[in-house]
């Protein structure tokens, strides 16, 4: 156990529906991540959040929008998917932006119909 | 800009044998490497760590060496168990990162 918890833990949606990814930290850090995590592929740095500011972007698609409301709660609004989505969306955390370690929670494995 | 390239896998090892899993970087300054695993079904964590050169990170019965002459950090084990089947991520990260940087995993299955 971590620290950092993912919900739900699986998903399908279609590629019309509205759904969130939602991840909770209480170990007290002031940073939150999320990462793609593709067969075969590097993790992908997605977004960055530091005290509830985005501080990094890697130009990932407008139909993932994220959302930071308190250093605690980090959620993933997903919209119009494509199948090509399909992936293990983990959430991170850390003391502080830039901070080596970072404490992962188990993911939300999505698929894309 | 900054990559980790690690060996691909998967790596097969019988319980009791020798583990190496090589990785390489390429930085443009002077990173912090790590080892992250991430067991069946969780998300990766914090195996080891090593920020200078010549320093060896170790945890579990594993040890990786940043050696800055050859750019590398493989990770070894001198006996590896059933349970240690996992996939292996190599990373590094610079001070003036807001990231860190992961190689492409390499999945270890031990068997009995």
């Amino acid at each position: 156990e971590t620290g950092v918890t993912q919900t739900p833990r699986h998903l399908v949606m279609g590629m019309t529906n509205k759904k969130s990814l939602k991840c909770e930290q209480h170990l007290g850090h002031n940073a939150m991540y999320w990462y793609k995590q593709s067969a075969k592929k590097p993790l992908e740095l997605m977004f960055v959040y530091s005290l509830e500011e985005r501080v990094e972007n890697n130009s990932v698609p407008s139909r993932f929008s994220p959302e930071c409301p308190n250093s605690s709660h980090l959620f993933l609004h997903l919209h119009t998917l494509q199948p090509e989505d399909s992936a293990l969306y983990l959430c991170a955390s850390s003391f502080q932006s830039g901070d080596e370690k970072l404490f992962f929670g188990s993911g939300t494995q999505l698929s894309v119909l | 800009g900054d990559s980790v390239t690690q060996m691909e896998g998967p790596v097969t090892l019988s319980e009791e044998a020798f583990l190496t899993i090589n990785c390489t970087y390429t930085a443009t300054g002077y990173p912090s490497l790590f080892w992250y695993v991430q067991y069946p079904g969780e998300g990766l964590q914090l195996l080891l760590k090593a920020t200078k050169a010549d320093d060896k990170g170790s945890n579990k019965g594993f040890e990786a060496t940043y050696r800055k002459e050859t750019t590398s950090f493989h990770l070894e084990k001198g006996s590896v168990q059933v349970s240690d089947s996992a996939v292996y991520f190599c990373a590094l990260s610079e001070t003036s990162y807001d990231k860190v940087i992961f190689g492409p995993g390499t999945s270890l299955s031990v068997i009995p």
